[in-house]
């Protein structure tokens, strides 16, 4: 079974910094997908990036990017100039890639403040 | 272009009532899936439905908990005989394939709560 691990439960930074979510996940298949969900106090579910994992680039997102390394099992989530509107729950997901078989996988979430 | 729609936004229950959790998924959007989140914890798959089939319910409860997609109308999922310990945020996502190029949208969530 596949395992996602977010080690860090909670983190702070100032507006306008850079900071950099962990995750890292475990499991024996070669194709799959990642994701990162961001949960603002409202409680909505939304989807800041995915990263197929047979592609070798890093996806990015406007301020939002990662860093992926599938040796090490390792899918980190950058945020540039943090902005206010960034303070939320960021949930870390997988998902194989064959039909069927599309449930997520979510880490246990790291809480990120960002400070005025 | 409504996303996924889910009611009601908060249920209270008392030990013992039944519960039904309702989810209308994106337009063009057969597939849908339930998770579990308990609080300060990460979401849980809990059932995975296509139109009036359910393809995997490796997450749900063996016991008061089950989960229907019909022909026609939203899913629901329904709890019997609700305990304490089924108080969480249920929350349903849809997707137009059952291939994982497709990202998943998630409705706003019910939360749950039992007296």
């Amino acid at each position: 079974a596949q395992t996602v691990t977010q080690s860090q439960p909670e983190m702070s930074v100032q507006e306008a910094e850079t900071v950099t979510l962990s995750c890292t996940y475990d499991t024996s298949e070669s194709n799959y997908y990642l994701f990162w969900y961001k949960q603002p106090p409202s409680r909505q579910m939304i989807l800041v990036i995915r990263q197929e994992a047979y592609k070798q680039q890093n996806a990015t997102e406007n301020r939002f990017s990662v860093n992926f390394q599938k040796a090490a099992k390792s899918f980190s989530l950058k945020i540039s100039d943090s902005q206010l509107g960034d303070t939320a729950m960021y949930f870390c997901a997988f998902m194989k890639l064959f039909q069927g078989a599309q449930k997520l996988v979510f880490g246990q979430g790291t809480r990120l403040t960002i400070n005025p | 272009n409504a996303g996924v729609m889910q009611n009601p936004r908060h249920l209270v229950r008392r030990r013992g009532q039944e519960a039904r959790l309702r989810c209308s998924p994106m337009k063009g959007h057969s597939h849908v899936y339930w998770y579990r989140q308990l609080p300060e914890e990460g979401l849980k798959f809990m059932v995975y439905l296509q139109k009036e089939n359910i393809i995997d319910e490796s997450g749900m409860p063996k016991e008061r908990f089950s989960a229907e997609f019909p022909k026609e109308g939203p899913s629901i999922l329904r709890i019997q005989q609700v305990v304490r310990g089924d108080s969480a945020a249920y929350f349903c996502a849809s997707s137009p394939t059952g291939t994982g190029n497709q990202p998943q949208h998630f409705g706003d969530g019910t939360r749950l709560s039992i007296l």
